[in-house]
């Protein structure tokens, strides 16, 4: 019972580095989502998947670009980390929109 | 736009009590609405998921109320134990992809 499987779980970056986060779920989801969660904030959607070929904008992009590899795979990519990209970064899925949606463990990154 | 809010921000018990966390919403269109817990350093589980037909869903110890109406959720703890502690999360979808707004949560201590 996998689910959703993120990696890594901590990074450090330094300003200007570039990263890409790895997220796959064993669910046979159709959609999937990059969240970033900040103290005293909800979670804010960087981008999402509504199906497997297509990719769209959520409510913070700027910095991010993602790739849906596959139906299991979809990846976060920081070109040219900032600080302000300081965050824990959540992989979510569900069956399509308004369902039930399923988390994973979170990667922490420290921007320097 | 929408927006959610939980109070109270955190909450402490002794174990054994029954108690009640509150998710307050703006806009009463909604699909649904998911419970979350968060464990510390750790992704978010769900609890339970209230379509928006649906007055109430339990399971086990929890049971979630959703009164679209008056724009509220809660949800209900009952004979609390210290593996409650958490913080809890609603979300609640309101159209595409990207319109789930979640609450900052209500940290729970339930101390032995």
């Amino acid at each position: 019972n996998a689910g959703v499987t993120q990696t890594p779980k901590f990074q450090v970056l330094k300003t200007g580095q570039s990263m890409t986060l790895q997220c796959a779920q064993d669910m046979n989801h159709n959609s999937m989502y990059w969240y970033r969660q900040d103290p005293g904030m909800g979670l804010r959607l960087i981008y999402y998947s509504a199906s497997e070929g297509t990719t769209d904008k959520g409510e913070v992009p700027n910095g991010y670009n993602v790739s849906r590899l596959n139906k299991r795979e979809f990846s976060l990519r920081l070109e040219s980390a900032a600080p302000s990209q300081t965050s824990v970064y959540f992989c979510a899925s569900t069956v399509e929109r308004n369902t039930e949606a399923f988390f994973g463990q979170g990667t922490r990154l420290t921007v320097v | 736009k929408q927006e959610v809010t939980q109070i109270p921000a955190a909450l402490s018990v002794p174990e054994g009590e029954n108690l009640v966390l509150n998710c307050s919403f703006t806009d009463s269109a909604i699909y649904n609405l998911q419970w979350f817990r968060q464990d510390p350093g750790k992704g978010l589980t769900s609890l339970l998921l209230i379509q928006s037909s649906q007055r109430e869903q339990t399971s086990g110890r929890l049971n979630a109320s959703l009164d679209k109406s008056s724009g509220r959720s809660t949800l209900y703890i009952a004979a609390s134990q210290p593996g409650d502690s958490a913080t809890y999360l609603c979300a609640v979808p309101s159209g595409g992809y990207q319109k789930v707004t979640f609450g900052i949560g209500t940290k729970l201590q339930v101390i032995p």
